[in-house]
């Protein structure tokens, strides 16, 4: 079945510093990409998103490549911010039009 | 673009009541709503997903006779919470679906509803 599978958090960076959280998937098809990020007590938000091989999702400074070959969707900031600190989820949306969502990986970004 | 709302923010209610969550896509018309639930640091889990003016299709586990979904037109789907015990307390996210592309449009999530019961 299809599945996504995100780094372990939480990840605790100074600010400025550069950023990555890995997520890999495993899908039949090919399934679309997304990022989405949930800041305290509220909803998520849809950060970027990828629909084929290859493409490139950008949005706030924040980019994630779709990479069929290694399966991967890892996220990247060149430098994150204190106001970045919040939860990251990445999903995959394939034909059933359903959202497999990883685990989430906790960001903090201390001043 | 793409707003998805919630109502109420928060509710707290006593056992043995029902409770009823809206979710409005404020600026666009839904053509597929989803609900979710999410406990303290995990994840999403889908519960169910709606189409306007057809039935509810529950996720394996998720009992249709306690959460009522309710998809009456592309801009509402109400999620009801019936006879809720604590064991109900979550919070509740709902999200919206424009297109009619199940692997590329975007799903749209509101801002969420925290139950606690009594």
């Amino acid at each position: 079945g299809n599945s996504v599978t995100q780094m372990e958090g939480p990840v605790t960076l100074s600010e400025e510093a550069f950023l990555t959280i890995n997520c890999t998937y495993t899908a039949t098809g090919y399934p679309s990409l997304f990022w989405y990020v949930q800041y305290p007590g509220e909803g998520l938000q849809l950060l970027l998103k990828a629909t084929k091989a290859d493409d490139k999702g950008s949005n706030k400074g924040f980019e994630a490549t779709y990479r069929k070959e290694t399966t991967s969707f890892h996220l990247e900031k060149g430098s994150v911010q204190v106001s970045d600190s919040a939860v990251y989820f990445c999903a995959l949306s394939s034909n059933t039009g359903k959202l497999i969502f990883g685990q989430g990986t906790t960001l903090q970004v201390k001043p | 673009g793409a707003v998805v709302s919630q109502h109420p923010s928060r509710v707290i209610c006593k056992s043995g009541t029902s409770v009823k969550i809206e979710c409005r896509s404020l600026d666009f018309q839904a053509t597929t709503m989803f609900w979710y639930r999410q406990f303290p640091k995990q994840s999403l889990m889908l519960m169910a997903t709606s189409n306007e003016g057809s039935k509810a299709t529950y996720e394996q586990g998720v009992e249709k006779d306690k959460f009522l979904i309710n998809h009456a037109s592309l801009t509402l789907s109400t999620l009801t919470v019936t006879s809720a015990h604590p064991e109900d307390s979550s919070f509740y996210i709902c999200s919206a679906r424009a297109g009619t592309s199940l692997r590329t449009d975007t799903q749209y999530f509101g801002p969420g509803t925290r139950l606690t019961v009594l």
